[in-house]
């Protein structure tokens, strides 16, 4: 089956620092997806990206769906202690009849 | 955005009794919902999809039986978790697709604690 890689798996960084994560796929995506979820809580639809080479902002986060339609990445800029939490790619391919296949999870830790 | 509702947040029950956990997507149509299962430090593991009128697809490994899901309307699944044990504990997600788009919206999620 598809497999989709997420890296870094966790990331320590300053206030004030930008960041960027990122997901491949072993195959091609017709849809990625980028979710932050905090402790206890459901994840949260960050930014929906929907063609290839799309690049989409949504506040401080920047996505962008990758030429090849095996990869995205996140960039969050001048994080704040807020941003804390983990976050999640997700991306479906074509023919997958509507589910997602999650990576593995960023856990980020802003510190001040 | 959309919004997708989960209910009860958090259910305590005895091991040997069953418990239901609702998903509701509150203001837009959804004929595929998704349920998932998060241990601790973990992605999100898909257990099954409902479809609204029909019968659930599961993920192999995960008991129909024990898992019971029904989608009886194009606004609600439900999942029953049957005879629970102690390591049916875990943390439960549903997801709704809205039927105009590709978008994928999750509720809060339900902490289920069998003792």
């Amino acid at each position: 089956g598809q497999q989709l890689n997420q890296s870094p798996q966790s990331m320590f960084i300053q206030e004030g620092e930008d960041v960027s994560m990122n997901c491949t796929s072993s195959s091609i995506f017709n849809t990625w997806l980028w979710y932050k979820q905090d402790p206890g809580e459901g994840p949260v639809l960050l930014i929906a990206l929907y063609k290839a080479g799309e690049l989409t902002s949504n506040g401080r986060l920047t996505a962008q769906f990758g030429i090849t339609r095996k990869d995205s990445f996140l960039n969050i800029s001048a994080s704040i202690p807020s941003d804390v939490g983990i976050y999640f790619c997700a991306g479906r391919s074509p023919g997958s009849a509507r589910q997602l296949t999650f990576g593995s999870g960023t856990q980020l830790t802003v510190l001040p | 955005g959309a919004v997708v509702s989960q209910h009860p947040s958090r259910v305590i029950c005895k091991s040997g009794t069953s418990v239901k956990i609702e998903c509701r997507s509150l203001d837009f149509q959804a004929t595929t919902m998704f349920w998932y299962r998060q241990f601790p430090k973990q992605s999100l593991m898909l257990m099954a999809t409902s479809n609204e009128g029909s019968k659930a697809t599961y993920e192999q490994g995960v008991e129909k039986d024990k898992f019971l899901i029904n989608h009886a309307s194009l606004t609600l699944s439900t999942l029953t978790v049957t005879s629970a044990h102690p390591e049916d504990s875990s943390f439960y997600i549903c997801s709704a697709r809205l039927d105009s788009g590709n978008t994928i919206y999750f509720g809060e999620g339900s902490w289920l604690t069998v003792v």
